[in-house]
């Protein structure tokens, strides 16, 4: 059964701390990772990453795949209150509907 | 560029009645349509898929149903909801590339 496991399960922080969020993966028909921000209602992209090794950055966060160990984190540096959100890990597959499956996501709390 | 709808934002259903929730994408044609339900601080759950018009795929059995009646709508459904079916249910779309890009939701309470 495919299975994506996201940790911590929650996290609080104050502002200016880095924080790293953990995935971790075991599946069939791997095509991508991808991670979304999960504020009130819908989940926005944030990054998808393919290959091993190679960082995907966007301003203080960035993102980084291991495909022989089978995970990924996501590293958000200076968090700001407007950081507070759920964070989605999900896998994409290789497959006829090319599907997502999701981890469980790991909600964080930034205090001023 | 291409826009999801998804309606209602929120809904209030006494159990054993039917559900509709509908879902449109504007701005692309054909897209891998799907249906996820996230239960209050978990992950997401595919309920269905759709690669095309008419045809469904269903993850995980249970009390709904969906269809595609037009290219850039689909609808999930129920004939009788019970308790267990409340929950947040987004709708998706994705053509292309594998990220997927989410509706606003409708947090469904069944009382």
């Amino acid at each position: 059964e495919d299975k994506v496991v996201q940790s911590p399960l929650s996290l609080v922080v104050h502002e200016g701390d880095t924080v790293t969020l953990n995935c971790s993966y075991e599946v069939t028909n791997f095509r991508s990772l991808l991670w979304y921000k999960q504020e009130k209602k819908a989940p926005t992209f944030l990054f998808m990453l393919t290959s091993s090794g190679i960082e995907k950055k966007s301003g203080r966060l960035s993102s980084i795949l291991d495909k022989k160990e089978l995970f990924s984190i996501l590293n958000i540096t200076a968090t700001q209150t407007g950081d507070s959100a759920v964070y989605l890990c999900a896998v994409a597959h290789n497959n006829a509907g090319n599907m997502l499956t999701f981890g469980g996501g790991t909600r964080l709390m930034v205090k001023p | 560029s291409q826009t999801i709808h998804q309606w209602p934002a929120t809904l209030v259903q006494p159990v054993g009645s039917p559900l509709s929730l509908e879902c449109t994408v504007e701005g692309t044609s054909n897209p891998n349509l799907y249906w996820y339900r996230q239960a209050a601080g978990r992950g997401l759950q595919l309920l269905f898929y759709s690669v095309g018009i008419g045809q469904i795929s269903s993850e995980v059995p249970q009390n709904l149903s969906a269809s595609r009646p037009q290219d850039r709508q689909f609808i999930l459904s129920s004939k009788k909801l019970l308790l267990s079916d409340s929950g947040f249910y987004l709708c998706a779309w994705r053509w292309g590339s594998p990220e997927a890009f989410f509706g606003q939701g409708t947090r469904l309470t069944v009382v």
